[in-house]
């Protein structure tokens, strides 16, 4: 039973445009949602995350933006750049506060090419 | 400060062989995890502790799968005896509680297990 879901395995965009990245979720206890990238080699980082009392968060470049009612969530970086190739991993937990466990999603590898 | 610390980073060994992987979390963290990553599976959650003690074990496979934190600088999950399908990358990851923590988790770089 996969509850978090990313049904693109790959994308592909050019330098200076924009990326978007997708997850679905299926369970309505959900209530802190993250994104994390991963480089070839090296664990996952954290990179932004959002409470469900929000639509939006912003940080930099990259934009995450939850709706609740749909149980989707995505991921904006505008405009990317070759260093943002990675893989990404939409995560979901049942608390904001620590001690929860993280479900995470397949995962989806992004390339931006110059 | 040094992050989260595994070792080894690769260990290549034969079926029916004990496998022991080890992590450091950050010095202050008192939630430790270990995850492993397939391509089947993704990245899933085995176990997980909070000031030394497992709170959640129920993604651990099977019998053969064990993990210990005897202090709060030191955990290790082992595999005895280890079978081809427990090649993976194997994750720790670490996150300090109290006021104010959010459930943000720090990775370690990962043990790639070869299991032949």
């Amino acid at each position: 039973d996969q509850q978090v879901k990313q049904n693109s395995p790959s994308l592909s965009v050019q330098e200076g445009r924009i990326s978007i990245l997708n997850c679905d979720y299926t369970n309505s206890m959900f209530d802190y949602f993250l994104w994390y990238k991963k480089y070839p080699a090296e664990g996952p980082t954290f990179l932004i995350s959002i409470s469900s009392i929000k639509d939006k968060n912003e940080d930099g470049r990259f934009t995450v933006f939850l709706n609740k009612s749909a149980k989707h969530l995505s991921l904006h970086i505008v405009p990317s750049q070759p260093g943002d190739s990675a893989v990404y991993f939409c995560a979901a937990s049942a608390k904001e506060t620590s001690g929860s466990r993280l479900t995470f999603g397949e995962g989806t590898q992004l390339t931006v090419n110059p | 400060d040094a992050g989260v610390i595994q070792s080894p980073r690769h260990e290549v060994t034969e079926m029916g062989q004990e496998v022991t992987l080890r992590c450091k979390p950050i010095s202050g963290h008192d939630y430790l995890f270990w995850y492993r990553q397939t391509m089947m599976r993704g990245l899933e959650l085995l176990i997980y502790f909070n000031n030394n003690v497992p709170i959640d074990d129920s993604g651990m496979p099977e019998d053969r799968f064990s993990a210990k934190m005897p202090n709060a600088s030191f955990s290790t999950l082992k595999i005895q005896p280890s079978e081809p399908r427990d090649s993976a990358v194997y994750f720790c990851a670490s996150t300090p509680s109290g006021s104010g923590s959010k459930n943000i988790q720090y990775f370690g770089a990962g043990t790639r297990l070869s299991v032949l």
